[in-house]
C-alpha cells in the first residue's frame, strides 16, 4: 500500500518569508515517482514538479526547490520570498512504477498556505 | 501545450438524477483516470482505464459509477442515480510518455 503524509494542514507566513511544506512518503516499490500540486482558490490541479526514485538531485526553478531524500523518505517543498500569489493548496502526491497499468495517483491531505502581505 | 479538457466546469443535478462528466484526454496518452475530491478534503483515485477497460478501480467506485470510451477522444464517467454525498469536484486525468496531467475539474453539485 503506498500513502502519502502531509503534517501540517495549514501554514501562514508574511510575504517575503520562504517556506517549507513537508511531504513523507511510504511505498514498496523500488521504481516510483513523486509530484507536487498547486491547488489555487479556483480548484484546478497546477503541476509543479515530477521526481523519479533514481534521481535524488534537488531541483530548483526560480522562487521552488524541491529536497528529495530517499533516506528519509522525504519529498519537502520550499518557496523562497513567498508571495501572495503562492497561497493556495499544496499536495504532494505519489505513484508507483511496478508496471502494468497502476499508474494512479496517491495523495496527501494537503497544506492551505497563506502568505499575508 | 496539451491539455485535458473537461465539460461541465459546474454542474448541478437532483439527487436520484444520472449525471455524466467528459473528459477529452491528451491525444497520445493510453492510460486514462478519475479522481474525486470533496471539498476541503484531498484528492482521492476513483477509477484507472487501459485499452478500453478498468484497469483498477477504487472502493469509492461502486455500481453507480460506469466509466466509458465511447470513441477516439472522449472518456466520460457515469453516476447512475446521485447522492448528496456525491457532491464534490471530479477530476479527469491522462498519462503517457508526457507526463501525468489533469483536467480542470468538474464541480458537482447535488441538492
Amino acid at each position: 500500500a503506498q500513502k502519502v503524509t502531509q503534517a501540517q494542514t495549514e501554514i501562514s507566513v508574511v510575504e517575503k518569508e520562504d517556506v517549507t511544506l513537508d511531504c513523507v512518503y511510504e511505498t514498496r516499490d523500488t521504481t516510483y515517482y513523486l509530484f507536487w500540486y498547486k491547488q489555487p482558490p479556483s480548484g484546478e490541479l497546477v503541476f509543479l514538479i515530477r521526481r523519479n526514485s533514481f534521481d535524488e538531485q534537488n531541483e530548483i526553478s526560480g522562487r521552488y526547490s524541491w529536497n528529495f531524500q530517499k533516506s528519509t523518505s522525504s519529498f519537502n517543498f520550499t518557496i523562497t520570498a513567498s508571495q501572495v500569489v503562492d497561497s493556495a493548496v499544496y499536495f504532494c502526491a505519489l505513484r508507483g512504477g511496478s508496471g502494468g497499468s497502476n499508474y494512479k495517483l496517491t495523495f496527501g491531505k494537503g497544506t492551505l498556505l497563506t502568505v499575508n502581505p | 501545450e496539451p491539455e485535458v479538457t473537461q465539460t461541465p466546469s459546474h454542474q448541478v443535478t437532483q439527487m436520484g438524477q444520472e449525471v455524466i462528466l467528459r473528459c477529452v484526454p491528451i491525444s497520445n496518452h493510453l492510460y486514462f483516470y478519475w479522481y474525486r475530491q470533496i471539498l476541503g478534503q484531498k484528492v482521492e483515485f476513483l477509477v484507472s482505464f487501459y485499452n478500453n477497460e478498468i484497469s483498477e478501480k477504487s472502493e469509492i467506485f461502486d455500481d453507480q459509477f460506469s466509466v466509458e470510451r465511447p470513441d477516439g477522444s472522449n472518456f466520460t464517467l457515469k453516476i447512475r442515480s446521485t447522492k448528496l454525498e456525491d457532491s464534490a469536484m471530479y477530476f479527469c486525468a491522462s498519462s503517457g510518455r508526457g507526463g501525468y496531467t489533469f483536467g480542470s475539474g468538474t464541480r458537482l453539485t447535488v441538492v
